[in-house]
This record gives structure tokens, sequence and C-alpha cells, in this order.
């Protein structure tokens, strides 16, 4: 299995600040990454696939980077409606196709 | 716009099957590929399996002695079946659309989710 640690598990931010979250893979992914937001008592929406493709009706606000075992979510101005759960999604091995553990962003 | 919804019990005894199915509107079920994917309350997303429109099907190498799934097109709709359930299958369980988008694999369209709680 393809293990998907996420850094950190949570953190406190301010409207406007930047924010970065990390996700590495155990072993290489190339860029079969996705992101997902997921609000409480919502289901997951998709922000980013392909590490680094913007999924349509997404703000450029939200990007991702990276590639092999490395990568990195960015909210480059955080907005009131941002606060929520953020997970990565490795696609490269299948059948198991794992989630991170989530990184909870909240108000500071 | 394709949109799925998950239907079942709530409850479901310890040691019975989990049984679910999603109904899919606004495409057709034989289409596109679907995945089932799980959340316990408080807890991560867990991906269990996966069916094709080709009739493969890949399960979570962790569940897959327990899992069933399959899709009826003339319901236009696809089930999840999950047997000898414990506590440890309670969880918030989402049908999902997986589609290729520039050929990456993603989940891009999701039910709201079905809460089932195993209990006696």
């Amino acid at each position: 299995d393809v293990q998907m640690t996420q850094s950190p598990s949570s953190l406190s931010a301010s409207v406007g600040d930047r924010v970065t979250i990390n996700c590495r893979a155990s072993q290489s992914i190339a860029k079969y990454l996705n992101w997902y937001q997921q609000k409480p008592e919502k289901a997951p929406i998709l922000l980013i696939y392909g590490a680094s493709g913007l999924q349509s009706g997404i703000p450029s606000r939200f990007s991702g980077s990276g590639s092999g075992t490395d990568f990195t979510l960015t909210i480059s101005s955080l907005q009131p409606e941002d606060f929520a759960t953020y997970y990565c999604q490795q696609t490269y091995v299948t059948p198991q196709l794992t989630f991170g553990g989530g990184t909870k962003v909240e108000i500071k | 716009q394709v949109q799925v919804q998950e239907s079942g019990p709530g409850v479901v005894k310890p040691s019975e099957t989990l049984s679910l199915t999603c109904n899919v509107s606004g495409g057709s079920v034989s289409s596109f590929h679907w995945s089932w994917i799980r959340q316990p309350a408080g807890k991560g997303l867990e991906w269990i399996g996966h069916i094709y429109n080709t009739g493969r099907i890949d399960y979570s190498p962790s569940l897959k002695s327990r899992l069933t799934m399959s899709v009826d097109t003339s319901k236009n709709q696809f089930s999840l079946k999950l047997s000898t359930v414990t506590a440890a299958d309670t969880a918030v369980y989402y049908c999902v659309r997986e589609w290729y988008t520039s050929g990456w694999a993603t989940f891009d369209y999701w039910g709201q989710g079905t809460l089932v709680t195993v209990s006696s």
C-alpha cells in the first residue's frame, strides 16, 4: 500500500493569510495526486488533479505543486469560506486509491 | 449534470450484510466509472472499491473478502454489499463518480452520503 501523510494535521490562520499544506507519499506516485476540500457534514469537493491542475469552477487562489513523493496545496489568500478540512489522494497505485489523514484549517 | 444519491438502511446488525444503492441521474450509469468511499465519524476518507463501465471491479484489499459491487443498468443504479459487518464499519458511505480529467483519475461528483450504523 502507498501511505499518504499530510502535515500539519491542523493549523490556525487568519483571513488573507497564505496557507500551505503538505502531503508525502511513501513511494513515488509521479503526479498522480488530487486534493479535496471537505466542510462539516458535506461531501468532499475536488480542488486539484494531477498535482497541479485546477478543477473547473475552483478559485485560482488554490494551487498545487509537487511530483514524486512530496506535494503541496497552497491557498494564496485565505477566505472565510476556505475554513475546512483538506485531503490529498493518490491514484497511482491501484486498486488502493489512498487518502491522506486530512488537514483541518481553522480560524485564528 | 450528473447527480448521485445513496440509499439504504441506516442501521445494520453486527454480522449481517450492509446493502447500499446509488441512484444515478443526469447520465447513464453504464457510461461512467463509480466508486464507494466511506468516512467514520470524525475520521478520514477510505476508498472501498470501484466498478468500471468495462465491467472491471477492484476492491480495497482490506475489505475485498467481504465486498460485492454491481451495476443495474435497467434501474440506472449501482450497489454495494458488505458482509459480516462490525462496529468498525459504522461510517458515512459515499457513492462517487470516478472521472478522468486530462488523463488523471478524479472523484468529481459525490453523493451527499448516507450514515450506516452497525448496532444491535
